[in-house]
């Protein structure tokens, strides 16, 4: 159980293009699902927490503009890089998470999304 | 605000033995939960283990367990009887209980050598 799919796996773009990524959750409904993006040997930084049916949280310094993030139903969450430039290329990851009791909020995660842009 | 340390970039271990990997976090929070990821080079991040603030016991989950001292502010990982498949980033994190902000390590890099 909690599986979190990802797609595409990866993508290359040209320069002010746009890329939608899609993560879901297949075997159960996820109240939250978050978006993180994680530079070459480094850890994963937060962009964002979407809760379905709402506007999502963007962490400080992630334009809001730029990745816009989409969270239409309890399994999708997409996130849009619009406008793409070569410093936007990274690996993009998502978790989502259940609610299953009180105390665990597991963040299960996606394979991730490596995108390149040229 | 949470701070998670991991202080072993990389550790090394052969094949069978045990290993620790370090992780010290601080926190102003009464209660929140402390995880262990697995990221091998394909860069999906496993979930491996979780303990939570008020677990008097520690986690365990196979061959992995979480030696948590609260006093001390450490929630170390121990993989017991390494495997080679074994090698990969590990990343200890954490979150206010409710609250589902994972804030992460830097990592440590483990090896597992025939």
């Amino acid at each position: 159980g909690a599986v979190v799919s990802q797609h595409p796996s990866r993508v290359i773009c040209k320069s002010g293009t746009s890329v939608k990524i899609e993560c879901r959750s297949l075997d159960f409904q996820a109240t939250t699902m978050f978006w993180y993006r994680q530079f070459p040997k480094q850890s994963l930084m937060l962009m964002a927490t979407s809760n379905e049916g709402s506007k999502a949280t963007y962490e400080q310094g992630v334009e809001k503009d730029k990745f816009l993030i989409n969270h239409a139903s309890l399994t999708l969450s997409t996130l849009t890089v619009t406008s793409a430039h070569p410093e936007d290329s990274s690996f993009y990851i998502c978790s989502a998470s259940m609610r299953g009791g009180a105390e665990t909020d597991t963040q299960y995660f996606g394979p991730g999304t490596r995108l390149t842009v040229l | 605000a949470q701070k998670i340390t991991q202080t072993q970039p990389g550790m090394f271990v052969q094949e069978k033995e045990a290993v620790t990997l370090d992780c010290t976090y601080d926190t102003s929070d009464q209660s929140y939960g402390l995880f262990w990821y697995k990221q091998p080079s394909s860069g999906e991040m496993i979930f491996l283990i979780y303990q939570g603030s008020y677990d008097e016991q520690n986690a365990t989950e196979g061959r992995y367990s979480l030696n948590f001292q609260k006093a001390r502010k450490s929630a170390n990982l121990v993989i017991s009887a390494s495997q080679l498949g074994d090698s990969a980033m590990y990343f200890c994190a954490m979150s206010p209980i409710g609250f589902q902000k994972l804030v992460f390590g830097t990592g440590t890099r483990l090896l597992v050598s025939p």
